[in-house]
């Protein structure tokens, strides 16, 4: 086990409909990243957070948004949700930026949207 | 622009075979590239973290290879086993940007008995 965990594991949500994901990241890890993997593809960077504030955020529209709390737990939150949405969405834990650092995924929420 | 290519698509071999997936990537300034293994629905698991300096690096039955000249790493399985049946995938992180990681789309491997 990696220590990350994700919830939701699966949800249904239809068009237009507002969702949030959570990920609680393994102990000490200040650094969580969310990425989206649709069917058959490798993931995709929507962003980052470093101690509670946004470190980088991918080619993703606003209606994507996050937040890192004191604990450094994480919450994507996704609004007017599209069909296109429907994907695997994975949360990564890490320490600090330092290069080799390992990064534990968790096991993902899968979004469908319809 | 950075990416990571992954070869072949999907492979599919016997029970106790080897077999090396391939992995070309175009990230500049290089910072280190993972291999992931990645079972169907589930989360990518970390199999091995390579930096600039480093050519190869074991973990187990998996063996990787890294060339900065070329740009190019390897994945080798040893003995498969019917559990090494998922998804390989090449991840790269850029200096200043470690954490963004750049994935490939992954090789799917299924190992029949």
């Amino acid at each position: 086990e990696t220590g990350v965990t994700q919830s939701p594991t699966h949800l249904i949500k239809t068009r237009g409909q507002q969702v949030t994901l959570r990920c609680s990241s393994q102990s000490g890890h200040n650094t969580v990243s969310w990425y989206q993997q649709a069917l058959g593809q490798g993931p995709q960077f929507i962003f980052q957070y470093y101690r509670e504030e946004e470190n980088g955020r991918g080619n993703f529209p606003p209606r994507f948004s996050g937040l890192q709390f004191p604990n450094y737990s994480s919450e994507l939150n996704v609004n007017a949700l599209e069909l296109d949405d429907s994907a695997l969405y994975l949360c990564a834990s890490s320490l600090s930026e330092s290069s080799g650092n390992t990064i534990y995924f968790g096991e993902g929420s899968w979004l469908t949207v319809v | 622009k950075n990416q990571v290519e992954q070869s072949p698509q999907s492979l599919i071999i016997l029970e106790g075979k080897n077999c090396t997936l391939q992995c070309n990537y175009t990230v500049s300034p290089f910072s280190n590239l993972r291999w992931y293994k990645q079972d169907t629905g589930r989360g990518p698991v970390s199999l091995t973290i390579m930096t600039f300096s480093e050519n190869t690096k074991s973990n187990g039955r998996y063996t990787a290879t890294l060339d900065a000249d070329t740009k190019q790493s390897s994945l080798h399985i040893t003995a498969s086993q019917l559990s090494d049946s998922a998804s390989y995938i090449c991840v790269v992180s850029a200096f200043f940007n470690t954490d963004k990681l750049i994935f490939g789309t992954g090789t799917r491997l299924q190992v029949f008995p």
